[in-house]
């Protein structure tokens, strides 16, 4: 799983509650990803930043909110109007000099009741 | 837009025979193409990319894909399998103007003794 660290590894929360998922890299990447992974549906973009304070909406950006405040931090909120939350949530990051594989996380695994 | 099929679900094979997971692209521009593999309840793993030049490229672990701009497909092979190799694979593309990577819906790979 590289320089890339998520915690926690399993998380269970109460509907109607905000819960924030931690990824943190060593690589000196200044691009990260937020995917999400359900079963038969491989991995969808929530959202991805290029640069410190800037990020940009993936394909299911709704009821997700994401900060980067530091290069090596891209922590993502899930939010109460996030309809159906329970998911594997997956951090990348990856270099933008040429093209470059994205490294993973170990990954989040959220439920909400 | 760019989209990525994985058309099986499920690959078996035995252990010391051949084996190949599939994946066909479709993309505006020139595709950037990649593989990675997923262990249960793990993060994705790089497994080998095609930029540009030979079309047959080598990865880890005794992976290869070849690239058939015709067929516009890059099937991932491996000579002998091992029951090691059982896993979840994933195809993904990158359209040379955006740094997003578009999954395929992942084949199982099932490695019999």
């Amino acid at each position: 799983d590289g320089g890339i660290t998520q915690s926690p590894k399993y998380l269970f929360r109460k509907e109607g509650q905000n819960v924030t998922l931690s990824c943190e890299q060593n690589l000196n990447h200044d691009a990260m990803y937020w995917y999400r992974q359900d079963p038969g549906q491989g991995l969808r973009l929530i959202y991805y930043s290029q640069i410190v304070n800037d990020f940009q909406k993936g394909d299911i950006a709704e009821g997700y909110s994401v900060s980067r405040e530091k290069k090596e931090s891209f922590p993502l909120t899930v939010t109460s109007a996030q309809k159906n939350p329970t998911a594997f949530y997956l951090c990348a990051s990856s270099s933008l000099a040429g093209v470059n594989e994205q490294y993973f996380g170990p990954g989040t695994r959220l439920t909400v009741t | 837009a760019q989209s990525v099929a994985q058309p099986e679900d499920q690959v078996n094979v035995a252990e010391g025979n051949p084996l190949t997971v599939k994946c066909t692209y479709s993309v505006s521009g020139n595709p950037y193409l990649f593989w990675y593999v997923q262990y249960p309840n793990r993060g994705l793993q790089f497994l080998l990319k095609y930029i540009t030049g030979d079309n047959l490229v080598k990865g880890s672990y005794g992976f290869e894909a070849e690239f058939n701009k015709s067929q516009t497909s890059f099937h991932l092979k491996k000579p002998s399998a091992l029951v090691s190799d059982s896993a979840l694979y994933f195809c993904a593309v990158r359209e040379d103007s955006s740094y997003k990577l578009i999954f395929g819906s992942g084949t199982r790979l099932l490695v019999r003794p």
